[in-house]
């Protein structure tokens, strides 16, 4: 299994302000996937993180709301931009396990809170 | 349906069986999972069956699938205060995880 680390653990922000979420894993993966969870509710995929391209996002969600990096194979950024309250969620990545595509393994979650 | 459905809450005894029940809608999944979501934490993997097999046991845990029904059952044997947590089943299409709605378990002492 991989060990995933996550910054923050959680914060509060204000509206209208931005706020950056590192993944960090402990061994080379292809892909990371970045999560929302928002409260009382299940996860739900905001995009796919391949390292060397643009991240795709899924239905819902777009670059310019949630931009993403992938600079190399251990590490991806969230970007959480002009935050409002509806945001206030917990956000998740996950990697694929190692040599095993068909395990996904998650960080502990950034808790988001936007006043 | 799109949702993969779970029933929003179990409670049982110390030491009783669990059992939570996932429906999920895409009959090529190939694999499912079941992960677990204690308060404030991530999501912990905790086993996972290939489509092609009825059950599977890792020790306290029993996973059964009914594929012509698209339903999934975890049975946590001997529950204790340590399972209390949210569960959620999850399928697969194509690469991406569809997680189910989660099922809270609260276990009694």
């Amino acid at each position: 299994s991989a060990v995933i680390s996550q910054k923050p653990s959680r914060d509060i922000c204000q509206r209208g302000t931005s706020l950056t979420i590192q993944c960090q894993v402990d061994s080379q993966v292809t892909m990371m996937f970045w999560y929302r969870q928002q409260p009382g509710q299940s996860l739900t995929l905001i995009a796919t993180a391949n390292q060397g391209s643009e991240a795709t996002y899924e239905s819902g969600f777009v670059i310019d709301k949630f931009p993403i990096s992938r600079p190399n194979l251990t590490f991806s950024t969230l970007t959480v931009s002009n935050m409002s309250p509806e945001d206030s969620s917990i956000y998740l990545c996950s990697v694929e396990g190692q040599g095993t595509s068909y395990e996904q393994y998650f960080g502990p979650g950034t808790r988001l809170t936007v006043t | 349906g799109e949702d993969v459905e779970q029933s929003l809450f179990l409670s049982v005894r110390e030491g009783d069986s669990s059992v939570i029940n996932c429906t999920y809608t895409d009959s090529s999944s190939t694999y499912l999972y079941w992960y677990k979501q204690e308060p404030g934490a991530g999501l912990q993997l905790l086993t996972y069956i290939f489509s092609n097999m009825d059950m599977k046991q890792d020790q306290r845990l029993t996973v059964l699938l009914n594929k012509k029904d698209k339903h999934l059952s975890l049975r946590i044997a001997d529950t204790q205060t340590g399972d209390s947590a949210i569960y959620f089943c999850a399928e697969t299409r194509s690469y991406k995880y569809i997680f189910g709605t989660g099922t809270r378990l609260k276990v009694l002492a």
